[in-house]
């Protein structure tokens, strides 16, 4: 499958945890978004990388949230000090071409519980 | 802030009932409109891309119109595996997209 590969699927912390979404783009793509997904809510939009480079993170709250994109390797989204807030659906998204293109991939998803 | 509402929130049909979603929006500079499928447990998938007033797209049972101020998804004799929610996205001057909240199609047989 050389679709957008996200893992973990699911995932459970504890209030204070810390919380690592990894999310490989599809082959031949350089361009990965992150957005979030709440129950009733359309998805929203947190940051936007390229290989080393973090084009826009508007979207990220101010604290506790990081995002990057190495050179090797899957792009990381971390979520320091978890709270029950954090609880949601990460979707991975990735694209071949650039400047926030509208037609992305998706992952399946990472679902994150709070306890 | 832009906006995009869709409705209705959920929308019953039978099988070969043909109906319209709809996606109004407030944007300031409309680059694209996006239509995407999601499927429970699943991320989006792509369907349409629309540009202009007046363009239209079509795919399979699926019809994507495009006016200054809302979209049409248009589902002609749908089957149960057209069951699924149909998400609405506009993308601005800023170039990020605003996903609508979603309408979520059941098709009985």
């Amino acid at each position: 499958n050389a679709g957008v590969m996200q893992n973990p699927r699911h995932l459970v912390r504890r209030r204070g945890q810390e919380a690592r979404l990894r999310c490989s783009p599809m082959k031949g793509h350089s361009h990965v978004y992150w957005y979030r997904q709440l129950p009733e809510e359309g998805l929203k939009f947190m940051v936007y990388l390229q290989k080393e480079n973090i084009i826009d993170e508007s979207g990220m709250p101010k604290e506790r949230f990081s995002a990057e994109f190495p050179k090797e390797g899957p792009s990381i989204l971390r979520i320091q000090q978890v709270v029950r807030g954090d609880s949601a659906a990460y979707f991975c998204a990735s694209s071949r071409a650039g400047t926030y293109t509208g037609e992305l991939f998706f992952g399946e998803g990472s679902r994150l519980t709070v306890l | 802030e832009d906006q995009v509402t869709q409705s209705p929130e959920a929308l019953r049909l039978q099988e070969g009932e043909s109906s319209s979603l709809n996606c109004s929006y407030t944007v300031s500079g409309l680059r694209g409109l996006f239509w995407y499928r999601q499927d429970p447990g699943k991320g989006p998938e792509f369907l349409f891309t629309l540009y202009s007033a007046g363009e239209e797209k079509e795919k399979e049972r699926l019809k994507a119109t495009l006016t200054k101020k809302e979209s049409f998804l248009h589902i002609t004799a749908p089957k149960p595996e057209d069951s699924a929610t149909y998400l609405c996205a506009v993308q601005a001057r800023d170039y990020k997209l605003s996903f609508g909240a979603g309408t979520t199609v059941t098709v009985r047989a």
